[in-house]
């Protein structure tokens, strides 16, 4: 298995853009994770999936953020409008059910 | 909420020395706690899992260990080189019974040849 694929590797947009980020995660993984990355917050949890369906989603930010498991092999995190505050790395992971999480290579989103 | 803590931003550790990182977490005890490694540009990748009712567990040249009435957990990595040089996070389940991680955010290491 390649393992967990995210796409794009880089994404620059202006604010007020809609930003689309994609992953793939490891085939037969029941769980799927959205995490973001900055320098001053570290690794906070954005959305949980359990076989595709949304668990929990109270690290959204806000409504701009949306997030969307249509298939076991596909994930989509949305941010519409985008603002200059989302620029960080993005990660999607995906896990057998209590195990260790397997991390994509991120996406590393600058808004300006 | 259960948080997470590497006091630790960064440290510094000279080739062959054995390096110590610590974690604390608050709260009650969780049923497990888990290590990752991170390099520039990349996602964390796992390294070690280690379950409340285990005392350590090892891999090669890597120790951890749970101390439940510190709150605590060491991850030691022995005859240390600079190829171990990365950041290093420490994460627990978000609640009882939850598959989510909250991870701290990270200790810097820098393994000097």
């Amino acid at each position: 298995d390649a393992g967990v694929i995210q796409s794009p590797r880089h994404e620059v947009t202006e604010m007020g853009q809609e930003v689309t980020l994609r992953c793939k995660p490891i085939s037969g993984h029941n769980s799927l994770f959205w995490y973001r990355q900055t320098m001053m917050r570290g690794l906070e949890l954005l959305i949980y999936f359990n076989n595709n369906v949304p668990i929990d989603d109270s690290g959204m930010p806000e409504d701009r953020f949306s997030a969307k498991m249509p298939n076991a092999s596909f994930s989509t995190l949305k941010i519409q409008p985008s603002e200059p505050r989302d620029s960080a790395v993005y990660f999607c992971a995906s896990s057998p059910l209590g195990d260790e999480a397997f991390f994509g290579q991120g996406t590393r989103l600058t808004v300006v | 909420s259960q948080k997470i803590e590497q006091n630790s931003e960064a440290l510094n550790i000279q080739e062959g020395k054995t390096a110590t990182l610590t974690c604390n977490y608050t709260n009650y005890s969780p049923a497990y706690l888990q290590w990752y490694r991170q390099d520039p540009g990349r996602g964390p990748v796992f390294l070690l899992l280690i379950r409340e009712n285990e005392k350590e567990k090892r891999k090669e040249r890597l120790k951890v260990t749970f101390d439940t009435t510190l709150k605590q957990s060491l991850f030691h990595i022995t005859a240390s080189q600079p190829a171990d040089s990365a950041t290093y996070l420490c994460a627990r389940p978000a609640g009882a019974g939850s598959y989510q991680l909250t991870f701290g955010k990270g200790t810097k290491l820098s393994v000097i040849p």
